[in-house]
C-alpha cells in the first residue's frame, strides 16, 4: 500500500541545537500531519499542512516548531531549540484529501540529551 | 482530561478467541472513529472505521460495535490469529475538524497460540 517514509528513525541531539526531522509522504497526497507520542502515552497531534499553509496547531506546537515543505519535497518539522521535554516519537501523516484515509510513517524517535 | 479513553490496557486471548477491546469518548462532536493496527518497529495503519451514522461496521474478522448514546465503541476480532498480536489504537475526530485525530492511548493485544 502507500508509503509514508521518515528519516532517519533515530536521531540524538544536545539540547538547544536544532533539528529537522523529515518525511517523504505519498506522492498524490494533499495533506500532512505531525504527531508526537511520548513513551506510554498515546499520539497526540501537533499540526496539519495544506497547500504549503499550517491549517491547525495544537498547544502541543510551540515556537520552537516549525512545518515546511519547500519545492513539494520532503515534508519537514523543525525544532529550534530543542529542549529536553522534546524527546519522543514524532509521526508523520498524510492524507489525499480531508476526511479520506491518513497514512502514518515508522516515526522518528528523537532523543534530546 | 483524556478524550478517548481505551482498555484493558494490556489483554491476552488464546488463539480462536474472540478478542475484545473497548473505547470510550468524551467530546460528543466526535462522528469518525478509526482504529489503528500498530506491530513494532512499524507506524500505524487503519483496520477499520465507523461513522456516528452507523451502529456496527465489519470487514472481515473484524467488527466495530458502536454506542452514540453511551459514547463508546468496541473492536471485536473473531478467531484471533498470533499474527494479530499488535497494539490497537482507538482515534476519534469530528467532520470539520481537518483530519485532526484523537488517539487512545492502545491496547497490547497477545494471541497465545
Amino acid at each position: 500500500g502507500p508509503k509514508v517514509l521518515q528519516i532517519p528513525s533515530h536521531q540524538i541531539i544536545d539540547m538547544g541545537q536544532m533539528v529537522t526531522l523529515n518525511c517523504d509522504p505519498v506522492s498524490n497526497h494533499l495533506y500532512f500531519y505531525w504527531y508526537k507520542q511520548i513513551l506510554g502515552q498515546q499520539m497526540e497531534f501537533l499540526v496539519n499542512f495544506y497547500n504549503g499553509k499550517v491549517m491547525e496547531k495544537s498547544k502541543l506546537f510551540k515556537d520552537q516548531f516549525s512545518v515546511e515543505r519547500p519545492d513539494g519535497s520532503y515534508f519537514t518539522l523543525k525544532i529550534q531549540p530543542t529542549a529536553l521535554e522534546d524527546s519522543a516519537v514524532y509521526f508523520c501523516a498524510s492524507s489525499l484529501g480531508i476526511n479520506t484515509e491518513v497514512f502514518f510513517g515508522k516515526g522518528t524517535r528523537l532523543t534530546v540529551v | 482530561q483524556q478524550q478517548v479513553r481505551q482498555s484493558p490496557q494490556s489483554l491476552t486471548v488464546w488463539e480462536g478467541e474472540t478478542a475484545i477491546l473497548n473505547c470510550s469518548y468524551e467530546n460528543s462532536a466526535f462522528d469518525y472513529f478509526p482504529w489503528y493496527q500498530q506491530f513494532p518497529g512499524e507506524g500505524p495503519a487503519l483496520l477499520i472505521a465507523i461513522r456516528s451514522v452507523s451502529d456496527k461496521k465489519e470487514d472481515g474478522g473484524f467488527t466495530i460495535f458502536f454506542n452514540k448514546r453511551e459514547k463508546n465503541l468496541s473492536l471485536h476480532i473473531k478467531d484471533s490469529q498470533p499474527g494479530d498480536s499488535a497494539t490497537y489504537f482507538c482515534a476519534a475526530a469530528y467532520t470539520g475538524g481537518a483530519d485532526r485525530l484523537t488517539f487512545g492511548k492502545g491496547t497490547q493485544l497477545i494471541i497465545q497460540p
